[in-house]
């Protein structure tokens, strides 16, 4: 089946610092990606909406300079969490789709920890 | 504004128990529906999809249904068994993924 390798699963820096998380659709094009962040026992929360070759759509609330989403190719899309801060420390998933009416694949996640 | 929420936010029975878990949301132009399980650090683990046009899913002890037109979708799950526990959630596709709040399930021997 399809499979998303979301990279690092695991990443500890220090606040202040700027992280960047991967994620790959191994072996489909994915014309969308979606980056959601997760904090304990609560939901998956939709940061934003990346398309390729376009700038991705973000939530309200969500700080488009802080954290930055690029979707250069069918096949990558990146989210940097610049000036990392505590606060930020949390869960962050990808999921990839080819077409609106195929299912979303999900990486593994990474679990983000600001010290 | 697409609002998905679940019912019951936890749930513990015995084993053997069969399970209905609950799924509305408030816009009913979906492209489908899709039920999740996590386990806890886990990521996403897809059960079922269900497109706008169709009325169920099944595999195996799960069986999904969806009723567009009322905004509701149910998770049943047959026969429960305790490696069951797990977090489920239900999503709905517009030109975005709108996740649930999500159903804790324990499942005690």
């Amino acid at each position: 089946g399809a499979v998303v390798s979301q990279h690092p699963s695991r990443v500890i820096c220090k606040s202040g610092t700027s992280v960047k998380i991967e994620c790959r659709s191994l072996d489909f094009q994915a014309t969308t990606m979606f980056w959601y962040r997760q904090f304990p026992k609560q939901s998956l929360m939709l940061m934003a909406t990346s398309n390729e070759g376009s700038k991705a759509t973000y939530e309200q609330g969500v700080e488009k300079d802080k954290f930055l989403i690029n979707h250069a190719s069918l096949t990558l899309s990146t989210l940097t969490v610049t000036s990392a801060h505590p606060e930020d420390s949390s869960f962050y998933i990808c999921s990839a789709a080819g077409t609106a009416n195929s299912p979303l694949h999900f990486g593994n996640g990474t679990r983000l920890t600001v010290t | 504004k697409q609002e998905v929420t679940q019912i019951p936010a936890a749930l513990s029975v015995p084993e053997g128990e069969n399970l209905v878990l609950n799924c509305s949301f408030t816009d009913s132009a979906i492209y489908n529906l899709q039920w999740f399980r996590q386990d806890p650090g886990k990521g996403l683990t897809s059960l079922l999809l269900i497109q706008s046009s169709q009325r169920e899913q099944t595999s195996g002890r799960l069986n999904a249904s969806l009723d567009k037109s009322s905004g509701r979708s149910t998770l049943y799950i047959a026969a429960s068994q305790p490696g069951d526990s797990a977090t489920y959630l239900c999503a709905v596709r517009t030109d975005k993924l709108i996740f649930g709040t999500g159903t804790r399930l324990q499942v005690f021997p």
